[in-house]
């Protein structure tokens, strides 16, 4: 039972345009969400997070976007760069008592490639 | 300050054999997470340690596999009497704590299992 998904397995962009990467959750007990990038033959690199008490959280290039009601996020990549080019995914967890705690939940990624 | 260790990076076994995975967690991290990505898939959860103790072995399969988090050494994954379905990339993840804090796992490289 996929409690996390991402719908697109592949994102192309042009260097310097915006990547915007989408995630869907069903498990209303989230309250943690996570996004990861991962390159071939590596472990997946933590970039950045936002708790269901926020709707938005920028660090740098990159924004994550939350709306509870529709259980939906999304992750903003602004400028997109080369480096860029990676599998992105998207992760869940919850605090709530309830919860399975410590846990994450993770979508299948979407291969990002930023073209020159 | 050394991240997610783990050995060895690649690890060839004829069914029937045992394979072990180590994973050190990073230094001051006290929570240990094992993960499994199948090709083409997400990280599925595996199981969740501290030292000495099993949290949730929720996502072990019942069979074969097992984990432990000694009080000294790294954490173990140990795979029994391995078959092809078991040949996978094998990711450990640390964290701090989870208990009241939000939980950022921070991911070693991971383990490339190849069942013959």
């Amino acid at each position: 039972d996929q409690q996390v998904k991402q719908n697109s397995p592949s994102l192309s962009v042009q260097e310097g345009r915006i990547s915007i990467l989408n995630c869907d959750y069903t498990n209303s007990m989230f309250d943690y969400f996570l996004w990861y990038k991962k390159y071939p033959a590596e472990g997946p690199t933590f970039l950045i997070s936002i708790s269901s008490i926020k709707d938005k959280n920028e660090d740098g290039r990159f924004t994550v976007f939350l709306n509870k009601s529709a259980k939906h996020l999304s992750l903003h990549i602004v400028p997109s760069q080369p480096g860029d080019s990676a599998v992105y995914f998207c992760a869940a967890s919850g605090l709530s008592r309830g919860s399975t705690l410590g846990r994450l939940y993770f979508g299948r990624g979407t291969q990002l490639t930023v073209w020159p | 300050n050394a991240g997610v260790m783990q050995n060895p990076r690649h690890l060839v076994r004829r069914r029937g054999q045992e394979a072990r995975l180590r994973c050190s967690p990073m230094k001051g991290h006290s929570h240990v997470y094992w993960y499994r990505q199948l090709p083409e898939e997400g990280l599925k959860f595996m199981v969740y340690l501290q030292k000495e103790n099993i949290i949730d072995e929720s996502g072990m399969p019942k069979e074969r596999f097992s984990a432990e988090f000694p009080k000294e050494g790294p954490s173990i994954l140990r795979i029994q009497q391995v078959v092809r379905g078991d040949s996978a990339a094998y990711f450990c993840a640390s964290s701090r704590q989870t208990s009241g804090m939000y939980n950022e796992q921070f991911f070693g490289p991971g383990t490339r299992l190849t069942v013959l």
